[in-house]
């Protein structure tokens, strides 16, 4: 089984500012990592695919790079609609998939 | 646009079944595998159980093995999820998740999800 490891839990960042989300297979996973956002309340939604091909109709802001076993998500500068958990899964090595533990993101 | 909406959740005491289903639209759902994943309170996301398009091929995480059944009718356009012998562990929002690629695709092994329904919560309580 692949291990998902996101750091930090919790990132504190203000409006406008840069956020860096880390995400570590605990094996070699090529490209095939999905990124998710989760805001309070709703259901998870596809951000990245492939590590770094942003799904359709998100923003350009969120772009995605890495490979083998490290990962990062980055968002630009933050909207005020940003603020949510983000979760790294990667999904060439399976059953099972796996997820990291998620990255929240709150406002400073 | 696609939509999927889950139902069947509800609270249970340990030992007990419940079935969730899932209603897909917006899509050809017999083109495409399926999968839930499941977040107990206040957690990450859990991967449960993912159907191949035509039904054939089944997997599941190893705490539910033998325990859960993911099922599909094509011809109905639902999804299931029979679910016995529940623990408290069990406790959790599922969600219904369609994967990416469709399932004649060269990519259909690579499971990842573009649309997911809005959580059934079930709480396995005495």
């Amino acid at each position: 089984e692949i291990a998902m490891t996101q750091s930090p839990g919790t990132l504190s960042v203000s409006p406008g500012e840069r956020a860096t989300l880390s995400c570590r297979a605990s094996q070699t996973i090529g490209s095939n990592l999905a990124w998710y956002q989760q805001k309070p309340g709703q259901a998870p939604s596809l951000l990245i695919y492939a590590a770094s091909s942003r799904a359709t109709g998100v923003p350009a802001r969120f772009s995605g790079s890495g490979s083998g076993t490290e990962f990062t998500l980055t968002i630009s500068s933050l909207q005020s609609e940003d603020f949510a958990v983000y979760y790294c899964q990667q999904y060439i090595n399976w059953p099972p998939l796996t997820f990291g533990g998620g990255t929240k993101v709150e406002i400073k | 646009q696609v939509q999927l909406v889950e139902s069947g959740g509800g609270v249970v005491q340990p030992g007990r079944s419940l079935r969730l289903s899932c209603t897909p639209s917006g899509f050809t759902f017999s083109d495409f595998g399926m999968h839930w994943v499941r977040q107990a309170p206040g957690k990450g996301l859990e991967w449960v159980a993912t159907i191949s398009y035509a039904g054939n091929d089944k997997y599941y995480t190893d705490s539910v093995k033998g325990r859960f059944t993911i099922s599909r009718d094509n011809s109905k356009n639902m999804l299931y999820l029979q679910m016995n012998s529940l623990r408290a562990d069990d406790t959790a929002e599922y969600f219904c998740a369609k994967q990416v690629c469709a399932g004649y695709s060269g990519c259909d092994k690579l499971p990842h999800f573009d649309s997911w329904g809005q959580g059934t919560v079930v709480a396995v309580s005495a």
